[in-house]
């Protein structure tokens, strides 16, 4: 897996849109990124995914570099409900594993 | 959501005790996993499944095994539980679309080793 790296922790205001940022320096060609969060005790929650290109759902977008060494997760209009811990992967095989991520705390 | 369930969801057990954790889906998904989460760590692989009987360690596999005699279950077994190994584990199934990473959680059982 390509290395990750991201804030330990992040404010944002209600309302507001929240842009979680990975760092993905050593990625190769074809490996995805992939976001999670997890709320809580519950298990973690797939959010979007992307190679090259952009990506939108109706949780996030997903926006890549060019160079694909980084990302950012956008949250565009942040509920209390989005507080939780956001995890970014780039995995290469099926051993996929998560660091601490970045724990978001939407205030109102 | 995906069918995905974990038995027990709590469980509470005195060192040295066998434990099995059970994962069980509805979705024929090939690849099955078992991970621990405990504060400041994250979480962290055991053990991975990808098909009936192929199984492989993850980065924290010592103190545990697995078995998977047919598609829909994944057992994580405890052979002589140890207070380190007090923890919550969650299973995951792999959707497989669009690449590797996406996958499906349990909602975690909780293990207590007094």
């Amino acid at each position: 897996d390509a290395k990750t790296t991201q804030p330990t922790s992040m404010d944002c205001a209600e309302g507001r849109a929240a842009n979680l940022p990975c760092n993905h320096s050593t990625i190769s060609g074809n490996e995805y990124v992939y976001w999670y969060r997890q709320i809580h005790s519950q298990g973690p929650q797939y959010i979007i995914h992307g190679l090259k290109n952009n990506e939108t759902n109706e949780m996030a977008s997903l926006i890549i570099t060019e160079d694909r060494k980084s990302s950012t997760l956008i949250l565009p209009h942040a509920t209390l409900r989005d507080t939780a811990v956001y995890y970014c992967i780039a995995p290469n095989d099926y051993k996929l594993s998560f660091g601490a991520g970045t724990t978001v705390t939407v205030r109102a | 959501d995906a069918g995905i369930t974990q038995s027990p969801r709590h469980k509470v057990t005195e060192t040295g005790t066998p434990v099995t954790l059970r994962c069980h889906q509805t979705e024929n998904h090939r690849y099955m996993y078992w991970y621990r989460q405990d504060p400041g760590h994250g979480l962290r692989l055991i053990h991975y499944s990808y098909g009936v009987k192929d199984t492989d360690k993850g980065e924290v596999s010592d103190g545990y095994s697995v078995s998977r005699s047919k598609t829909e279950d994944f057992l994580l077994t405890l052979e002589s539980a140890t207070s380190s190994q007090t923890s919550v584990y969650f299973c995951a199934i792999s959707g497989l679309r669009g690449g590797t990473g996406e996958l499906f959680f349990g909602e975690g059982s909780r293990l207590t080793v007094l």
